[in-house]
C-alpha cells in the first residue's frame, strides 16, 4: 500500500475561522511533510516531522500549526488565515533519512483551500 | 544551493508521439524523483532514480549522476499523460526536495 490520504478534498474558510487538514499513511513511514502549492508553481516545503517530532519548519507563519499525534497521522491546524494562503496543501511521507533503502516521498491528493 | 532546471517548459504533442523531458542539476544528489501532476493536482511518483535507468510500461528514466542530468522518456503518448512533470532532487538526505519549475505536457487527441 503506497497510499497517503488527505481530508477534506476542498475547504472554504473565512479569515476568522479555525479548521484542520488531516493526513494519514499506513506505509510505516516515520517522516511526514506538509507542502503548499500555488498555481503554476512547484510545491513549497512547510514542515517536516521525523519520528513524530518537528524537525523542519520553513519559517511558516504561526497561523499554520502542525501536529503529529502518532506515526500514521499528521494534522495542519489553520487559524486567522489570509486570502493569499489559498492554495493546494499537500501531505507526503517517506522513510526517515539515514536508513538504507530509497528516499521516495509519496504524496497525498491534496486539500484545495480557499480563504475568503 | 543546488539548482534544478527542466526543459522544455512546455510541450504540445499529438497522441501516439514520443517525448523526452530533461532535468539538469548543479551538484551531486542522493535522491532524484520524477513526478506527474495531473490536472486535478495529484502528484504521482513516476521514478525514484538517483542514478541508472528504470522502466515502467511506456515510461522510462535515465539519470547520469556524473554529468548531472536526468531524462524522462514517454513513448506512445496518451491524452491521460497530459499534466505537469516535475523533477525534484535532494542533496544531503536532509528531507528537502529542490524542485524544477516543471514541464507542462499537453497531448492532443
Amino acid at each position: 500500500d503506497t497510499e497517503v490520504t488527505q481530508t477534506p478534498k476542498h475547504l472554504v474558510m473565512g479569515m476568522t475561522n479555525k479548521k484542520s487538514l488531516k493526513c494519514e499513511q499506513h506505509m510505516g513511514h516515520r517522516a511526514m511533510y506538509w507542502y503548499k502549492q500555488k498555481a503554476k508553481k512547484p510545491p513549497e516545503l512547510m514542515f517536516v516531522y521525523s519520528y513524530e517530532k518537528l524537525s523542519i519548519n520553513e519559517s511558516v507563519p504561526s497561523r499554520f500549526s502542525p501536529e503529529c499525534p502518532n506515526s500514521s497521522l499528521l494534522n495542519l491546524h489553520l487559524h486567522a488565515l489570509q486570502p493569499e494562503d489559498s492554495a493546494l496543501y499537500l501531505c507526503a511521507s517517506s522513510q526517515v533519512r539515514g536508513l538504507a533503502g530509497d528516499e521516495t516521498q509519496y504524496f497525498g491528493p491534496g486539500t484545495r483551500l480557499l480563504v475568503l | 544551493g543546488i539548482q534544478v532546471e527542466q526543459s522544455p517548459p512546455d510541450l504540445i504533442l499529438q497522441e501516439g508521439a514520443n517525448s523526452t523531458l530533461r532535468c539538469n542539476f548543479s551538484d551531486s544528489v542522493n535522491n532524484l524523483q520524477w513526478f506527474h501532476q495531473n490536472p486535478w493536482g495529484q502528484l504521482i511518483n513516476l521514478f525514484y532514480i538517483p542514478s541508472g535507468t528504470k522502466q515502467n510500461g511506456r515510461l522510462s528514466a535515465t539519470t547520469v549522476a556524473t554529468e548531472r542530468y536526468s531524462l524522462l522518456y514517454i513513448s506512445s503518448s496518451q491524452t491521460t499523460d497530459s499534466g505537469v512533470y516535475f523533477c525534484a532532487v535532494e542533496e544531503d538526505s536532509n528531507y528537502q526536495l529542490i524542485w524544477g519549475a516543471g514541464t507542462k505536457l499537453i497531448i492532443k487527441p
